[in-house]
């Protein structure tokens, strides 16, 4: 079947760190990948995505590059800050008809000051 | 104007209760969906509908029971409530360019 499996949270990281939280996925043909953020007590934001192998999703300092060769779409940002604290998932789909998005079980991530 | 609505935002009713939650979208797309968070922050697929029809409906107890007068509005009818059933339930809308939106959630607890 299809999946999505993302490191383990929380990561705990300071001010102006990178961040790297990995992202593979188990699918039969090329899905639609996808990174959503919830803040805390809220709804998920679609935070970037892509829809075919080499493409890079970028927003607000953040990226990831649909690769594959290593079925993976790691998120990454060169200096987080404070307000970045949320849960991020990762996630995949079909097609814009009908198939839910699948969902990792999400990264906690906490940016101290 | 928000895209997603949904009511009530929190929801607290004794076990064996029936309970409604209702979600609209202006945003005129033909897919809703509900799905279910758990405490732990797993989210899971429960059903969607295109243009009125049903169709994901994936392993839930058929004490839920979702309803789309139109394709505007998917509602999720819950009959004889568990404590199980204690989740953030989410509502979203697909449109095009795998363009979803979340509602902010209704958190159900059973007590």
């Amino acid at each position: 079947g299809n999946s999505v499996t993302q490191m383990e949270g929380p990561v705990t990281l300071s001010e102006e760190a990178f961040l790297t939280i990995n992202c593979t996925y188990t699918a039969t043909g090329y899905p639609s990948l996808f990174w959503y953020v919830q803040y805390p007590g809220e709804g998920l934001q679609l935070l970037l995505k892509a829809t075919k192998a080499d493409d890079k999703g970028s927003n607000k300092g953040f990226e990831a590059t649909y690769r594959k060769e290593t079925t993976s779409f790691h998120l990454e940002k060169g200096s987080v800050q404070v307000s970045d604290s949320a849960v991020y998932f990762c996630a995949l789909s079909f097609s814009n008809s009908g198939y839910a998005l699948n969902f990792g079980k999400g990264t906690s991530l906490l940016v101290t000051p | 104007d928000t895209a997603v609505s949904q009511t009530p935002k929190y929801l607290v009713t004794q076990m064996g209760n029936d309970k409604s939650i209702k979600c609209e979208q202006n945003l005129g797309h033909d897919t809703m969906y509900w799905y279910k968070q758990d405490s732990k922050k797993f989210l899971k697929i429960m059903f969607s509908y295109n243009n009125k029809e049903l169709i994901i409906n994936e392993t839930v107890p058929n004490r839920f029971s979702p309803k789309s007068p139109d394709k505007a509005h998917l509602n999720l009818h819950i009959n004889s409530l568990e404590l199980g059933d204690s989740a953030v339930y989410f509502c979203a809308s697909e449109g095009q360019d795998y363009g979803y939106t979340f509602g902010s959630g209704t958190r159900l607890t059973v007590v």
